[in-house]
């Protein structure tokens, strides 16, 4: 399986902050990743796909990038409704595997 | 505007099946053009995939729940469902369906997901 190693788990930043999440893949995914926010008692929701794509309806404060196995989600801007969990998901080879997710909490 | 909705039984004893299934609405499922997916959370945790089916009834599954997990259609009712059998404590999880693309890609709609005890 790939393996999908996100950076940091837990996150505490203020409205305003630029905030930088990290996905590592255990091996070549081409751009075959998403991300997704979840806030608590709620599903996932998407939030970029192809790496770098926003999912329609999604701010564009959100972006993400990637580089080799490398992937980034960048929230530019802070928003008191940003505050969740992010994951990120491969979407290249069965069996699809999530990250860890990183928590995002309000400093 | 697609909408999904899971619902089964939110207790299952130790060894039994546990069944649930995912109605959709606003999309038919034989339609074609996307997978439907189940995806399961354990309590505090991280996101699992379970497996997928097309309406054809072409499936695909987490290598690690194979052996016990089966996902059908039924395009007639535009739902989907999945069991998996011989459960534990371990299955206890907040359950969710999703649609997903031409298969394997990500999921743009989700249910709101249903909490599933394994519990005596």
């Amino acid at each position: 399986d790939i393996q999908l190693t996100q950076s940091p788990s837990f996150l505490s930043a203020s409205v305003g902050d630029r905030v930088t999440i990290t996905c590592r893949a255990s091996q070549g995914i081409v751009s075959y990743l998403a991300w997704y926010q979840q806030k608590p008692g709620k599903a996932p929701e998407l939030l970029i796909y192809a790496a770098s794509t926003l999912e329609s309806g999604v701010p564009s404060r959100f972006s993400g990038s990637a580089s080799g196995t490398e992937f980034t989600l960048t929230i530019s801007s802070l928003q008191p409704e940003d505050f969740a969990t992010y994951y990120c998901q491969q979407i290249h080879t069965f069996p699809l595997t999530f990250g860890g997710g990183t928590k995002i909490e309000i400093k | 505007q697609v909408q999904l909705q899971e619902s089964g039984p939110g207790l299952v004893k130790p060894s039994q099946t546990l069944s649930l299934t995912c109605t959709v609405s606003g999309g038919s499922i034989s339609g074609g053009g996307y997978y439907w997916t189940w995806i399961r959370q354990h309590p505090g945790k991280g996101l699992e995939w379970i497996g997928n089916i097309y309406y054809t009834g072409g499936t695909n599954y987490n290598p690690s729940l194979k052996s016990r997990i089966s996902i059908s259609v039924d395009t007639s009712k535009n739902q989907f469902s999945l069991k998996l059998t011989s459960v534990t404590a371990a299955d206890t999880a907040v359950y969710y369906c999703a649609r997903e693309g031409a298969s394997p890609t990500q999921f743009d709609y989700w249910g709101q997901g249903t909490l599933v005890t394994v519990s005596s």
